[in-house]
């Protein structure tokens, strides 16, 4: 099965210092890689995703790049804010049949 | 759009009972839920996935008679976990995929179990 692995487990910056997680998959079927902010005690939440065919996508001061090659991909938050702290999950998917997470990223935005 | 909601928020019940947890799609039909599992601090532990009609399929180490799943219909899906022992304490947290979107799944409140 897919296995997706994450770094790192926490992460500390300042506010308004760019934060980067980064997860790497197994499966090399794997074609679609979103991403969520969960904070304590609520649901996960879609904040970018992207799919095989595309390399860099991003959403104000989110982004994600995706290597195929060399199976990772990763999360860019610039101009970190306060309310950017919580955890932050990748996940690899094979056409949306099956969800593999990785193992979260604690963030931490220092006011 | 695309709200999924679950219940029972929180449940506590006593070793060797069963317990049912339902999640629905409120406005949308959901061809495919997924049932996750989360220890505090810890990642989602995908345990099964089920299509409309058809039987779950489990991930490997997920006991398949311990966890039953039913998805009736294309807004509900229940997860049964059955004798329950103080070890099944956990969050589970569902999940819908509708048709339209395909890839992108969302995510119900989570359930809280906790067994005495």
């Amino acid at each position: 099965g897919e296995n997706v692995e994450q770094h790192p487990s926490t992460l500390s910056v300042q506010e308004g210092d760019s934060a980067v997680i980064k997860c790497t998959y197994s499966d090399s079927a794997s074609n679609y890689f979103p991403w969520y902010k969960q904070e304590l005690g609520k649901r996960p939440q879609l904040i970018i995703d992207i799919r095989s065919n595309v390399g860099e996508k991003k959403d104000q001061r989110i982004a994600v790049t995706l290597n195929k090659t060399a199976k990772h991909f990763s999360l860019h938050i610039t101009e970190t804010q306060p309310e950017d702290s919580a955890v932050y999950f990748c996940a690899a998917s094979r056409g949306g049949n099956q969800f593999y997470f990785g193992t979260g990223t604690s963030l931490t935005v220092i006011p | 759009g695309a709200v999924v909601s679950q219940h029972p928020s929180w449940v506590i019940c006593k070793s060797g009972t069963s317990v049912k947890i339902e999640c629905r799609s409120l406005d949308f039909q959901a061809t495919t839920m997924f049932w996750y599992r989360q220890f505090p601090k810890q990642s989602l532990m995908l345990m099964a996935t089920s299509n409309e009609g058809s039987k779950a399929t489990y991930e490997q180490g997920v006991e398949k008679d311990k966890f039953l799943i039913n998805h009736a219909s294309l807004t509900l899906s229940t997860l049964t976990v059955t004798s329950a022992h103080p070890e099944d304490s956990s969050f589970y947290i569902c999940s819908a995929r509708e048709y339209a979107t395909y890839n992108e799944q969302f995510f119900g409140p989570g359930t809280r179990l906790t067994v005495l």
